[in-house]
Parts: C-alpha cells; structure tokens; sequence
C-alpha cells in the first residue's frame, strides 16, 4: 500500500493557477494516483486519476513526473469555490487488487484556500 | 439520478445506545465502504464489502457492525462498545474494473452523516 506526502496547506489567488503537489516514492506499477477533494462537511469529490501519462479533464491536469514518484496536480484558473482539502491517493484498480482495501485510507490532505 | 443516499444527515444519542446509518446506491456497484472522519483528520476505513452477502474489516472495525444483504445497501451501525463514536461518518461505493465510465477503483461518496452522541 503506497503512501503519499501532501502538504498541510496552501494559498492561491483567485484566477491564478493552483498547483497542488504529492509525493508517492512508493507506488508501484499498477497502482494509479487519484485525486479526491471535499469541501467542508460534504463527501469527497472525484477530480482525477492517473497512472504515467499527464491527464486533463473539465476540473484539472494532473502531471505525473516520469518516475511515477511525485506528481500535481493543476487547477488552472482557481476561483473561491474550490476552496477545499485535496486528497492525493494511490491505489490499483479493482481489478488488480482483487477489490481489497489497499489504498483506500485518505490522509489528511492538503487544505488549498484561494484568496480573493 | 444516480448516487449514494446516507441518512440521517444528523444524529443524536445517549451514550451506551447502538444506532443504524443508512448507505443507499443505484449505480449498481459491486463494492462499498465506510469511513469515519474526526475533526482535521482524514478518512479511516471502518469496514468494506466487496460483494454481496461478503464484508471485511478496515482499520478501526472496532465497535461498529456492517451487513451487505442486498447490492445496493450497506447499513453501518455503531454499538455502545465504540468508545468514541462522536464523528462523521461517510459511505463510498465503487464499480468493478472496466465498468466505470470516467475510469477504475473510482470512488463515489455520499454526503455524509454527522453522529454526536451526547
């Protein structure tokens, strides 16, 4: 079961690009990163998940470092609303990991608050 | 619309009493899970099932009990025995390898229900 770093905390201004980093020196080949946020008192939201190529969807990029130890995660133009804690994972898919509970435990994440 | 209902949103109770949350989804998942947060802290996985009828403890198992009787509802309940059971706690559901639209070992989430036991 890989574990991830994150950062505590974060500031970004509003409109800029917010760049969240993890470290996951441990991951192995068939284990993809996924990103979680949750914003206060709701449940954790899928953002994105990769496993070496870069990623991009409607909400974010996710840059996976050529390693595969550390990647980020880029929300390219903050506004308030994603004011929330990033959850960095890693973990094999269902299949792989015949449905077991590996990476399945959310560390503390890092709390990203975008400034006005 | 598809999803996963947790309720009650809020809970009270004396201590010494057991309570029932309720998981609900239709996204006709195979697998579900349950998790506990306290304040500034992240998820801890109590308990998750992988398919019906079958269920396996995570890493604070102690004090709660689970049921999987049916795919879609994975009811968690807290006994008297859990020593601090004031938290929030959360339930995910996750679809099989190649069934996810958006990708695999994705996890949706409910809203969460709040438990203080007074």
């Amino acid at each position: 079961d890989a574990k991830t770093t994150q950062p505590t905390s974060m500031d970004c201004a509003e409109g800029r690009a917010a760049n969240l980093p993890c470290n996951h020196s441990t991951i192995s080949g068939n284990e993809y990163v996924y990103w979680y946020r949750q914003i206060h008192s709701q449940g954790p939201q899928y953002i994105i998940h990769g496993l070496k190529n870069n990623e991009t969807n409607e909400m974010a990029s996710l840059i996976i470092t050529e390693d595969r130890k550390s990647s980020t995660l880029i929300l390219p133009h903050a506004t308030l609303r994603d004011t929330a804690v990033y959850y960095c994972i890693v973990r094999a898919t269902f299949m792989y990991s015949g449905g077991g509970a590996d990476g399945l435990t959310f560390g503390k994440g890092t709390h990203l608050i975008i400034q006005p | 619309d598809g999803g996963i209902t947790q309720s009650p949103k809020y809970l009270f109770r004396k201590e010494g009493q057991n309570v029932t949350l309720s998981c609900e989804q239709n996204l006709n998942h195979d697998a579900m899970y349950w998790y506990r947060q306290d304040p500034g802290q992240g998820l801890r996985l109590i308990y998750y099932s992988q398919i019906v009828n079958d269920f396996q403890k995570g890493d604070i198992a102690e004090g709660y009990s689970v049921s999987r009787e049916k795919k879609e509802s994975f009811p968690l309940t807290v006994t008297s025995a859990q020593k601090n059971p004031t938290a929030f706690y959360l339930c995910a559901s996750s679809p099989r390898s190649g069934e996810a639209p958006r990708g695999t070992g994705e996890l949706f989430f409910g809203e969460g229900s709040r438990l203080t036991v007074l």
